[in-house]
């Protein structure tokens, strides 16, 4: 069974600072990645996902994360954050193969830029 | 389009009541899912549907139960509510063409208080 790990629950920073939000993963099998964004009182929307090929996959909103087989990480980054990024972000997984498209969420990172 | 809808979007039971969630989506997706929402869990599967006709159980599937009569509608039951099912509930749906790497489209969620 595959799991998700998010190692930050809260993460701060000022605007216009780079971030870096991490996730960590555990599986039998190959993985596929997704970074999802919730904005205050919203669903979820895609930010970006890793199949395959390159491991720097760029995002919408300026985001992209590296996907790092030795390390099962897939970590979020942005070089300068606006005030309108503060939201809840989650990683997710899903493994190859599945039937119905399972996704495995991590717990959720908080993060708040302020001015 | 609307994408996904959710009906109601708030709504406070006490214990032993019953109430039904609506999901609709507007995108002739065949893959529908219903997840839970706690605080620092992430999001949890509790039902799923791959086509109309068809649910099958997720995760966490106790005290729930779905249905999926029409492509377009896929809905959650709770026949005898329970604190423990305090929670928000977010409804998504996919393509179906390639499960794994499809992206999940989310609706805005239903927040349910169990008194």
């Amino acid at each position: 069974a595959q799991s998700v790990t998010q190692l930050d629950s809260q993460v701060p920073v000022f605007e216009e600072a780079p971030v870096e939000l991490r996730c960590n993963y555990s599986s039998s099998v190959s993985v596929y990645l997704f970074w999802y964004v919730q904005y205050p009182n919203q669903g979820l929307q895609l930010l970006l996902k890793y199949l395959s090929g390159s491991t720097l996959v760029k995002g919408i909103n300026g985001f992209e994360a590296e996907f790092n087989k030795s390390q099962t990480s897939f970590h979020l980054r942005k070089p300068s954050v606006h005030i309108s990024d503060t939201a809840e972000y989650f990683c997710a997984v899903s493994e190859w193969g599945t039937s119905y498209g399972k996704l495995t969420f991590g717990q959720g990172t908080i993060l708040t830029v302020h001015p | 389009n609307a994408g996904v809808t959710q009906t109601p979007k708030f709504r406070v039971l006490k214990t032993g009541q019953s109430m039904t969630l609506l999901c609709a989506q507007d995108m002739n997706h065949e893959y529908m899912y219903w997840y839970r929402q706690d605080p620092g869990m992430g999001l949890r599967l509790i039902h799923y549907s791959v086509g109309e006709g068809t649910t099958a159980k997720g995760e966490v599937p106790d005290g729930y139960n779905v249905s999926r009569l029409k492509k377009q509608n896929f809905l959650l039951g709770l026949e005898s509510a329970a604190p423990s099912q305090t929670s928000v509930y977010f409804c998504a749906s996919s393509l179906g063409l390639a499960a794994s790497t499809d992206t999940q489209y989310f609706g805005p969620g239903t927040r349910l208080t169990v008194l």
